[in-house]
């Protein structure tokens, strides 16, 4: 079975520009999160995504939004783009079914985003 | 929201050594995961582990949730154990949000 798959593989992108990363989990994985990865930290949560609404929310600007598709995949985007934009952006899936229940998480390649 | 401390950040040992890392959380959690990070960024899944101990190969974790921590031991180190190891763990039932340590890195010298 495949797993979280992640396009594009890198990205350079110009101050100010606006940038769409995708997503498409796990076969039978209904919930889709989002992670900002920084040099040298651990990820940071972006958003949670289930059943194309959106379930959490982390400490980003409005300047990032995200949405869900029917069939589960899911885009991450980023307007204005800013230097300190530049980082690997994880997805990640799991089984969630809404109810109260934390699932394993798992993770795709990432995004690598420069901005110059 | 939680804070996740991981110990030691940096770690250097001889292939065939045996390491130790820790995690602690500053508040309890339902979902705690351990992962090791390749040179390529992928985040690999090495143990779902909210609490108990489970074991895969040279690879065990032991988490003790009711004190609020986890270890994640490596024995017979390889070189391809190097790398960054990474715990997080997630507390709030209404979204999935992992919150990660900083990390340990790990290098294992042949």
């Amino acid at each position: 079975d495949a797993g979280v798959t992640q396009s594009p593989t890198h990205l350079i992108k110009t101050r100010g520009q606006q940038v769409t990363l995708r997503c498409s989990p796990i076969s039978g994985h209904k919930s889709v999160s989002w992670y900002q990865q920084v040099l040298g930290q651990g990820p940071q949560f972006i958003f949670q995504y289930y059943e194309k609404e959106e379930r959490g929310r982390g400490n980003f600007p409005d300047r990032f939004s995200a949405r869900q598709f029917p069939n589960y995949s899911s885009e991450l985007n980023v307007n204005a783009l800013l230097l300190g934009d530049s980082a690997l952006y994880l997805c990640a899936s799991s089984l969630a079914t809404g109810t109260f229940t934390l699932y394993e998480q798992y993770f795709g390649p990432g995004t690598r985003l420069t901005v110059t | 929201g939680i804070q996740v401390e991981q110990s030691p950040p940096d770690l250097i040992l001889q292939e065939g050594a045996n390491s130790t890392l820790r995690c602690n959380f500053s508040d309890s959690v339902n979902n705690l995961q351990w992962f090791h990070q390749n040179p390529w960024g992928q985040l690999i899944n090495l143990f779902y582990i909210p609490s108990g101990t489970k074991q895969n190969g040279r690879l065990s974790a032991t988490t003790v949730a009711t004190e609020r921590y986890s270890l994640l031991y490596i024995s017979s180190s390889q070189t391809t154990d190097s790398g960054v190891y990474f715990c997080a763990g997630a507390s709030n039932f209404g979204n999935e949000k992992l919150t990660f340590g900083t990390g340990t890195r790990l290098t294992i010298i042949p």
